[in-house]
């Protein structure tokens, strides 16, 4: 199948520094990914589509100063947590789609990324 | 509003089966997703069903009822290392995927 890498897979940082975590989609273009995070023991909120070339459409309650996504290319979503807090800290992961959204649209995620902000 | 239902969490014993069932209320339907998720990490994909009837792939075979807004996913021979979270996923008419909570599976010898 399609393989998503995330890097890193773990960060811990300090209080007020930004993060950026990077999404490739190493065997195929990714027109559009996404971006989730999780609490332990929950289910994935999706943050916000990344598409290719164009401004991310950010859910409902997801700040976009806070969280910058930037999607410079078919392979390379970006998502950087800026002057991060404690409660940002989370496991991210980002997915992307092979093919359009009118095929099965099947997922394929990255490994994660465990923010750690102390 | 969009709801997707699973229980939280089903135990079930070495070598039997397991069904995990799926309701959904949503905005139009494309097709629905289960994936597994092991604790720490990412979700895999374990199957599509857009159509009514059963899937079937291996151990694991994903029903459908679109009519009752209906889905389980049925595991055979359970395996120790089934033991993870398994995710029902529903596009919607934007093509947007609700999540459920997802299921956690405890297996015990």
């Amino acid at each position: 199948g399609a393989v998503v890498s995330q890097h890193p897979s773990r960060v811990i940082c300090k209080s007020g520094t930004s993060v950026k975590i990077e999404c490739r989609s190493l065997d195929f273009q990714a027109t559009t990914m996404f971006w989730y995070r999780q609490f332990p023991k929950q289910s994935l909120m999706l943050m916000a589509t990344s598409n290719e070339g164009s401004k991310a459409t950010y859910e409902q309650g997801v700040e976009k100063d806070k969280f910058l996504i930037n999607h410079a290319s078919l392979t390379l979503s970006t998502l950087t947590v800026t002057s991060a807090h404690p409660e940002d800290s989370s496991f991210y992961i980002c997915s992307a789609r092979l093919g359009t959204r009118e095929n099965t649209g099947e997922l394929f995620f990255g490994e994660g990324s465990r923010l750690t902000v102390l | 509003g969009q709801n997707i239902d699973q229980p939280t969490e089903m135990t079930a014993t070495e070598g039997a089966i397991v069904q995990i069932n799926c309701t959904y209320q949503t905005s139009g339907f494309n097709g629905l997703f289960w994936y597994q998720q092991h604790a720490g990490e990412a979700p895999t994909f374990l199957s599509y069903n857009v159509l009514d009837g059963l899937e079937e792939k291996g151990r694991f075979s994903s029903f459908l009822s679109r009519s009752k807004g209906y889905s389980y996913l049925l595991l055979k021979e359970l395996q120790m290392k089934d033991s993870a979270s398994y995710l029902c996923a529903v596009l919607d008419s934007n093509y947007q995927l609700i999540w459920g909570a997802g299921t956690k599976l405890i297996i015990k010898p």
